[in-house]
């Protein structure tokens, strides 16, 4: 069955630090890797995707992700956190011919002044 | 700018009440989605619809239904809610392809006493 792994449920980190949440999916012939943002008492909104083409995506807020097919990994990092980044990020996967999107089970991440 | 509204941000209901949940998308997307999020758990699928009167059971579909008479309207209805239907409901539309963004409401916070 298709899954999409989330190894940390909270990430607590000091603001400028970096950080990196982790995220696994099963294997899979194609696969589209997306990374979605719940801002507190907000729905999810897209922070970037892979879709094809160049392994490594960038968000228009300074994240990055890292497509590795060899480890069937898709980690978003930043170089240096905002309190604002404080959110629940989600890691979600689709792929071709499924009208289903597959979330994993979210990372808080909070960020300290 | 694009949107998708649901009737409520947050519902108290007694036990064997009839529930409804509205979502409604400007986007004019084929695709619509019910999530349930639940702490731990991330996003579940409960039902999803394709196009008008279409539909498919998602994930945990067990104790709602659902209703699609107009491409931009996607009704959640829980029959008889229970206490074990308390969670956070998030509706989603998506354009036609599987790489397409999905755009989330706001959730609607149900509690069922």
């Amino acid at each position: 069955a298709q899954s999409v792994t989330q190894l940390d449920s909270q990430v607590p980190v000091f603001e400028e630090a970096p950080v990196e949440l982790r995220c696994n999916y099963s294997s899979s012939v194609s696969v589209y890797l997306f990374w979605y943002v719940q801002y507190p008492n907000q729905g999810l909104q897209l922070l970037l995707k892979y879709l094809s083409g160049s392994t490594l995506v960038e968000s228009i807020n300074g994240f990055e992700a890292e497509f590795n097919k060899s480890q069937t990994s898709f980690h978003l990092r930043k170089p240096s956190v905002h309190i604002s980044d404080t959110a629940e990020y989600f890691c979600a996967r689709s792929y071709t011919g499924g009208f289903k999107t597959i979330f994993g089970a979210g990372t808080r991440l909070f960020v300290k002044a | 700018d694009v949107k998708v509204t649901q009737s409520s941000r947050y519902l108290v209901k007694r036990t064997g009440e009839k529930v409804f949940l509205e979502c409604v998308q400007d986007m004019d997307h084929e695709n619509m989605f019910w999530y349930r999020q639940d702490p731990g758990l991330g996003l579940r699928l409960i039902y999803f619809s394709y196009d008008v009167k279409m539909k498919e059971k998602g994930d945990i579909p067990e104790g709602y239904s659902v209703s699609r008479e107009k491409k931009e309207r996607f009704s959640l209805i829980l029959e008889s809610a229970s206490t074990n239907q308390t969670s956070m409901y998030l509706c989603a539309s998506r354009g036609q392809t599987d790489t397409d963004t999905q755009y989330f409401g706001p959730g609607t916070r149900l509690t069922v006493l």
